[in-house]
């Protein structure tokens, strides 16, 4: 079955400094691919979702690249701020079978002023 | 209104009780899911309902049973708690004619004790 590698584990950036979160998945079939924020005691925030193939989309403050011929997700916050401080997932769906989303472990994210 | 709501939102119990949690949304999305999410993890998919077709994943089948009497409602059912059932429980749903994503709950924080 699939599976989703996400780097790094922990993160630990100045205010107005870029982050990178990088997450790799092997099912060639994966169609759907999003990105979720939790933050503490929360539940999962939906930041942004891609489709189809090499894709960047921007967001408030991020980017999200795919490059679906090296199976590579990666989100980029250009200039964090203490409130970007959380957990932030990738998720990955081949479609079918009910649209099962494969989680990364996750990226805990630490910045500070 | 794209809320799901779970009840309670917090959660005690005593090993070898029982443990019903509930979910609802009113979306009229066809598949509801529960995911299990404990600390440095990425949230496991546990079951889900397409309609009122029940999906159990394989490694949790014997553990976890669930029930949805209506479109609204999804409860995800612990018949006797166990130290390792303590997690953050997600419900998520996802219209049928739409792309992968899911819509989470806010989650109940289940401690056993």
């Amino acid at each position: 079955g699939e599976q989703v590698e996400q780097r790094p584990p922990h993160l630990s950036v100045r205010e107005g400094d870029s982050a990178v979160i990088t997450c790799t998945y092997t099912d060639p079939n994966s169609y759907y691919f999003f990105w979720y924020k939790q933050e503490p005691g929360a539940s999962l925030q939906l930041l942004m979702k891609v489709f189809s193939s090499t894709e960047i989309n921007e967001g408030q403050g991020f980017t999200v690249l795919l490059n679906k011929k090296d199976k590579r997700l990666s989100l980029n916050l250009t200039a964090a701020h203490p409130g970007d401080s959380a957990a932030y997932f990738c998720a990955v769906s081949a479609g079918g079978s009910n649209y099962k989303l494969t989680f990364g472990k996750g990226t805990l994210l630490t910045v500070t002023p | 209104d794209t809320t799901v709501k779970q009840n309670p939102r917090y959660k005690l119990a005593r090993v070898g009780k029982p443990v019903n949690l509930i979910c609802s949304q009113t979306m009229n999305h066809d598949t509801m899911y529960w995911y299990q999410k404990k600390p440095n993890q990425a949230p496991k998919l546990l079951l889900f309902y397409y309609d009122k077709i029940l999906n159990r994943e394989a490694d949790t089948f014997e553990k976890f049973q669930s029930s949805r009497p209506n479109n609204s409602f999804c409860s995800l059912y612990i018949g006797s708690a166990g130290l390792e059932y303590s997690a953050m429980y997600l419900c998520a749903s996802r219209r049928d004619w739409g792309d992968a994503e899911q819509f989470f709950g806010p989650g109940t924080r289940l401690t056993v004790l």
